[in-house]
């Protein structure tokens, strides 16, 4: 089974610098997408950014983007010009392209982050 | 422009009562999840459906039921609420389970129980 690893519980950055969310996976497919998804404390879970496994450019959304490393499993989130709306938890998320049941999505566990101003 | 809307946003329970959950969504997405949050735990799935008239069993499914009899709702319910399932609950949806389609959330539904 799939397993999303989200090895910092806790991050904090500066307003307007630049942080690094890291997250491993474990698969044995080759065909997959991965996700981050945010969670303010209003509670909603707001999409942030894509990724598709057959892709080797990294996506980017705005001042959000990801360092997709393939081989090595890995998924980090780059967030640059931190602002204090960025403050939240952060959800990465795995999800098959096979479908059925192995369609759904798996999350890790989160990495809250601070923004100090 | 709604999206997903769960009912109701907040419930306290006493052991052994029974409620319903509902959401909805005007999407027209195919397939609809419900997932509990605890702290520290992440998001798991409790059930989900692919289908209007279909269900299935995820991660967490014991204690709760769901019916999925139109296709823009889908309910949850807890026919003998425990203190093991105070938690937040969230309604998710997505147009399939197998591209790159995200799962479009609700805004939750904090639960209580007594």
């Amino acid at each position: 089974a799939q397993t999303v690893t989200q090895s910092q519980p806790e991050m904090s950055v500066q307003e307007a610098e630049t942080v690094t969310l890291s997250c491993t996976y474990d698969t044995s497919e080759s065909d997959y997408y991965l996700f981050w998804y945010k969670q303010p404390p209003s509670r909603q879970m707001i999409l942030v950014i894509r990724q598709e496994a057959y892709k080797q450019q990294n996506a980017t959304e705005n001042r959000f983007s990801v360092n997709f490393q393939k081989a090595a499993k890995s998924f980090s989130l780059k967030i640059s010009d931190s602002q204090l709306g960025d403050a939240a938890m952060y959800f990465c998320a795995y999800r098959s392209a096979l479908g059925g049941s192995q369609g759904n999505l798996i999350f890790g566990k989160g990495t809250k982050l601070s923004v100090k101003p | 422009n709604a999206g997903v809307t769960q009912t109701p946003k907040f419930r306290v329970l006493k052991t052994g009562q029974s409620m319903t959950l509902l959401c909805a969504q005007d999407m027209n997405h195919e397939y609809m999840y419900w997932y509990r949050q605890d702290p520290g735990m992440g998001l798991r799935l409790i059930h989900y459906s692919v289908g209007e008239g279909t269900t299935a069993k995820g991660e967490v499914p014991d204690g709760y039921n769901v019916s999925r009899l139109k296709k823009q709702n889908f309910l949850l319910g807890l026919e003998s609420a425990a203190p093991s399932q105070t938690s937040v609950y969230f309604c998710a949806s997505s147009r399939d389970g197998y591209s790159n389609q995200p799962q479009h959330f609700g805004d939750g539904t904090r639960l209580s129980i007594l």
